[in-house]
C-alpha cells in the first residue's frame, strides 16, 4: 500500500486553542484527500475533503492541501473536549480503481 | 452523510467456521465497497476493493479464498472470512462510495473474535 503518514501523537491542546494535524503521502498521482475522525471503538467518520490546492473551509475546521510538497493538513480552530479523538488522513489513489489509504492517525487530546 | 449499514456489530465464532459480514449502503446506490481490517491501536488496513458485478481486487498479502467478498448489488456487498482461526480477530470495516473522487462512508464496523 502506498504510504500515508501521520504523526501518532498523542497532540494535547488546551481547550479553545488550535490543533493542527499533518499528513504527507508518497504518491504523486494522489486525487482527493480526506480526513475523518475516529471515537475509540468506533468507526472513522467523515470530517472534510479536499481535491485541489489551497485552504477549505467548513465551519471550525480547515484542510490545506500542497500537493508540489505532498503534504495535506487540519487545522481546528477552537477545540473542544469533544474533539478528543483519532485524526485519520485518507487518500484516493489509483488510475482506474481508485482507492483510499489511510494513514496511521494522530491521537489529539483537547484538555479542558 | 450517506448511511452505510454494517450486520452483525460483533460475532464471535469457533475456529475453523466462516462468517458473513454484510454491507448495505442505505441511501445511495455504492459502486464501489472497501473493506478494511483494523488491529488494536493501528489504523486501517485495505483488504480489497469491489466494484458491483465485479471481482474484488485484493491488496498484497490479502488471501482472496479466505476472504471471499462478493459485491452482487448496488448496495451490498459482503465479507466471508473461511475457516477462520483467533489471529483473524479483529474489527472489519466497510466503506461504500457512490463514484470515484467522492467520499467513501462508512459501516458501523464488525468486531469479530475467534474463540
Amino acid at each position: 500500500q502506498k504510504e500515508v503518514e501521520q504523526n501518532s501523537g498523542p497532540l494535547s491542546v488546551p481547550e479553545g486553542a488550535i490543533a493542527s494535524l499533518n499528513c504527507t503521502y508518497s504518491d504523486r498521482g494522489s486525487q482527493s484527500f480526506f480526513w475523518y475522525r475516529q471515537y475509540s471503538g468506533k468507526s472513522p467518520e467523515l470530517i472534510m475533503f479536499i481535491y485541489s490546492n489551497g485552504d477549505k473551509e467548513d465551519g471550525r475546521f480547515t484542510a490545506q492541501l500542497n500537493k508540489a510538497s505532498q503534504y495535506v493538513s487540519l487545522l481546528i480552530r477552537d477545540s473542544q473536549p469533544s474533539d478528543s479523538a483519532t485524526y485519520l488522513c485518507a487518500v484516493e489513489q489509483g488510475y482506474n480503481f481508485n482507492k483510499f489509504y489511510f494513514g496511521s492517525g494522530t491521537k489529539l487530546n483537547v484538555k479542558p | 452523510g450517506a448511511v452505510v449499514s454494517q450486520h452483525p456489530s460483533r460475532v464471535i465464532c469457533k475456529s475453523g467456521t466462516s462468517v458473513k459480514i454484510e454491507c448495505r449502503s442505505l441511501d445511495f446506490q455504492a459502486t464501489t465497497m472497501f473493506w478494511y481490517r483494523q488491529f488494536p491501536k493501528q489504523s486501517l488496513m485495505l483488504m480489497a476493493t469491489s466494484n458491483e458485478g465485479s471481482k474484488a481486487t485484493y491488496e498484497q498479502g490479502v488471501e482472496k479464498d479466505k476472504f471471499l467478498i462478493n459485491h452482487a448489488s448496488l448496495t451490498l456487498s459482503t465479507l466471508t472470512v473461511t475457516s477462520a482461526h483467533p489471529e483473524d480477530s479483529s474489527f472489519y470495516i466497510c466503506s461504500a462510495r457512490h463514484r470515484m473522487n467522492t467520499e467513501a462512508f462508512f459501516g458501523q464496523g464488525t468486531r469479530l473474535t475467534v474463540v
